[in-house]
């Protein structure tokens, strides 16, 4: 069975502090996708990044970063002294050949 | 602009009545979902299609009805609403490999049903 695990349910900064946010996920698929999607007081939901089961690099962007495991079925994502706009629900998933499985979102809140 | 668009954005509506929400993408996408978002669940699948007249069922398929007649049209049917599936209800599309797979999503719709 898939699953996207989020255990955190909200996380509450102060601004410029950093903050991680966790996902674990369960699949017996050899070639799946991971992804984050942020979703702004506003609703929409903005895609962040993805990941492809075959490539394990970290990737850095700007403040942001990911960093995927295999061995521990983990997709961390990391905001560097966060700041106020990045106040969101943030959302982990996971994508087999035709499904889409998503987490169940971790809100931050940063505070100024 | 590439896009999905979703109609309408906001709906009340009474039990029983039927409705349907459009879904249009204009980037020649294989792949259309649709979603409903609900508080501590996160998005949960309905629907899904992988092409023209391909359709599947998602993790919470029940009570709603979707076709697939054109590429870029996915429309969700509820033909009886009831107040459960008062939601927010996100479309999306994507392509189906590669380097393409994430899903874009339209602005989302609020249904109530009273």
């Amino acid at each position: 069975a898939q699953k996207v695990t989020q255990a955190q349910t909200e996380i509450s900064v102060v601004e410029k502090e950093d903050v991680t946010l966790d996902c674990v996920y369960e699949t017996r698929d050899t070639t799946y996708y991971l992804f984050w999607y942020k979703q702004p007081p506003s609703g929409e939901l903005v895609f962040l990044i993805r990941r492809n089961s075959f490539d394990e690099q970290n990737e850095i962007s700007g403040r942001y970063s990911w960093n995927f495991q295999k061995s521990t079925s983990s997709f961390n994502f990391t905001i560097t002294a966060s700041q106020v706009v990045d106040s969101a629900v943030y959302f982990c998933a996971l994508r087999n050949f035709n499904k889409f499985y998503f987490g169940s979102g971790t809100k931050l809140n940063v505070k100024p | 602009e590439a896009q999905v668009t979703q109609n309408p954005r906001y709906l009340i509506t009474v039990t029983g009545k039927k409705l349907t929400v459009t879904c249009s993408q204009n980037m020649n996408h294989e792949y259309m979902s649709w979603y409903r978002q609900d508080p501590g669940l996160g998005l949960r699948q309905i629907y899904y299609s992988m092409n023209v007249e391909v359709t599947d069922k998602g993790d919470v398929p029940e009570g709603y009805k979707v076709s697939r007649k054109e590429k870029r049209n996915f429309p969700l049917i509820l033909e009886s609403p009831s107040p459960n599936q008062t939601s927010l209800y996100f479309c999306a599309s994507s392509l189906i490999g590669g380097r393409g797979t994430e899903a874009f999503f339209g602005q989302g719709t609020r249904l109530t049903v009273v």
